[in-house]
């Protein structure tokens, strides 16, 4: 199956600082998705980006299909930014998404 | 929004028990999915519905059982559970199987 990879595994920022998550994976997609998990461990949409660009806010995110990779990009960051930050993606005929391990964004005040 | 609820939002249960996961989605979705997200590991598909119809069952151990009686609702029957599958389970849907999906709040269970 496809294969998903997320870096940096641990981010840790200013408050006000900005900062560039990315994701590759491993095989042509037709669904990607970046959610936020919140400390509660609700997974929150913030990006459905299978190529192009978005832009919703302090956030935005690319996604380069043909180079197998997405960056979401967080500016001016806030503490209520902290979190996990997953990507996932589906690929083929596969019916589910498939989960990267995540980042662990900590932005301190 | 809150178009997909899941409860309840924390179980305790023992190994002897039975108990129910119920997951409930207003979006007008065809598709649902139950994920477990085990502590320090990434989320991992258990079961996938279309059309209320199971198509996907990632060699999950028999002592979960899904159901879904209608496009609206999933349920996961859990019974002799061990601490092992303690963990939290979301709920998914999107339109279509590999469509966007929108995530449920998550049950925290935990086996004792």
């Amino acid at each position: 199956g496809i294969q998903v990879e997320q870096s940096p595994p641990d981010l840790i920022l200013q408050e006000g600082a900005n900062s560039t998550l990315r994701c590759n994976f491993s095989d042509s997609v037709n669904n990607l998705q970046w959610f936020h998990q919140n400390p509660w461990g609700q997974l929150i949409n913030l990006f459905y980006i299978p190529s192009g660009t978005k832009q919703n806010g302090r956030l935005s995110a690319t996604t380069v299909a043909t180079e197998r990779y997405s960056l979401l990009y967080i500016s001016s960051s806030q503490t209520t930014d902290s979190g996990v930050y997953f990507c996932a993606v589906s690929s083929g005929s596969a019916r589910q998404l498939t989960f990267g391990s995540g980042t662990q964004l900590t932005v301190l005040p | 929004e809150t178009g997909v609820t899941q409860t309840p939002r924390h179980l305790v249960m023992g190994m002897t028990n039975k108990k129910s996961l119920k997951c409930e989605q207003h979006l007008g979705h065809n598709a649902m999915y139950w994920y477990k997200q085990s502590a320090k590991k990434p989320l991992e598909l258990m079961f996938v519905y279309s059309l209320e119809e199971r198509v996907e069952n990632n060699s999950v151990p028999s002592r979960f059982s899904p159901e879904c009686p209608n496009s609206s609702h999933l349920f996961l029957h859990l019974h002799t559970l061990q601490p092992e599958d303690s963990a939290l389970y979301l709920c998914a849907s999107s339109r279509r199987a590999s469509g966007e999906a929108f995530f449920g709040q998550g049950t925290r269970l935990t086996v004792v």
